[in-house]
């Protein structure tokens, strides 16, 4: 079964307005990382989030940690049309297992 | 990209044939992945390998084989195809596995089984 579960499964909004898609866990971590898929593409790498961190920033994404609850947030603000995508989180296992899991992903519908 | 190629990008093939997807990349990661993406599954583990002839298996990896000779490539082979394995495949390279890495996906394959 997925490591990662996110939520919502989509989401549409406005250009300019904050975009927050979460993520839970169910196992004990190394890190966690985020990924977007634009339609028919491969993934890309946002941002990666150490276990010890609790929030770490990168342009206009912000994603937070919170390892007793095992979930995690991804915050896009000032939503561009460009934004429009699968975002994906992913876990690295603390046991080191050489896997990533992902979870189903958020679409995000950004609006003009 | 990093250097991650899939081919062919598109195949159509009939239930029962044997099919192999290639992924070869030029960036000499140790890692190499195997992801079947399906609606409302997201994005699941078929098979990896963490070096040359050292494979493991995925979630998923029934009706599913991988080879991995050289560093570079990695094949995927679906001994006798069936519709559920209709899918987009996606391969993914990791630099040495040590954790706090990230992956890079090639551009992926779209597999229809009629």
């Amino acid at each position: 079964s997925q490591q990662g579960e996110e939520d919502p499964q989509a989401l549409s909004i406005q250009e300019g307005e904050n975009a927050t898609m979460n993520c839970s866990y169910k196992t004990s971590i190394n890190n966690l990382q985020w990924y977007r898929q634009n339609s028919g593409r491969g993934l890309v790498h946002l941002i990666l989030i150490r276990s010890n961190e609790r929030e770490k920033h990168s342009g206009r994404l912000r994603v937070t940690l919170d390892t007793s609850k095992k979930s995690s947030s991804l915050l896009i603000t000032a939503s561009r049309a460009a934004d429009t995508a699968s975002y994906f989180c992913a876990t690295w296992g603390s046991s080191n297992t050489g896997k990533l899991i992902f979870g189903q992903g958020t679409t995000l519908q950004v609006k003009p | 990209d990093a250097g991650i190629t899939q081919s062919p990008r598109h195949k159509v093939t009939e239930t029962g044939t044997p099919v192999t997807l290639r992924c070869h990349q030029t960036e000499n990661h140790r890692y190499m992945y195997w992801y079947r993406q399906d609606p409302g599954h997201g994005l699941r583990l078929i098979h990896y390998s963490y070096g040359v002839k050292d494979t493991d298996k995925g979630e998923v990896s029934d009706g599913y084989s991988v080879s991995r000779s050289k560093t570079e490539d990695f094949l995927l082979t679906l001994e006798s195809a069936t519709s559920s394995q209709t899918s987009v495949y996606f391969c993914a390279t990791l630099p040495s596995g040590g954790g706090v890495e990230t992956q890079y996906f090639g551009p992926g394959t779209r597999l229809l089984v009629l």
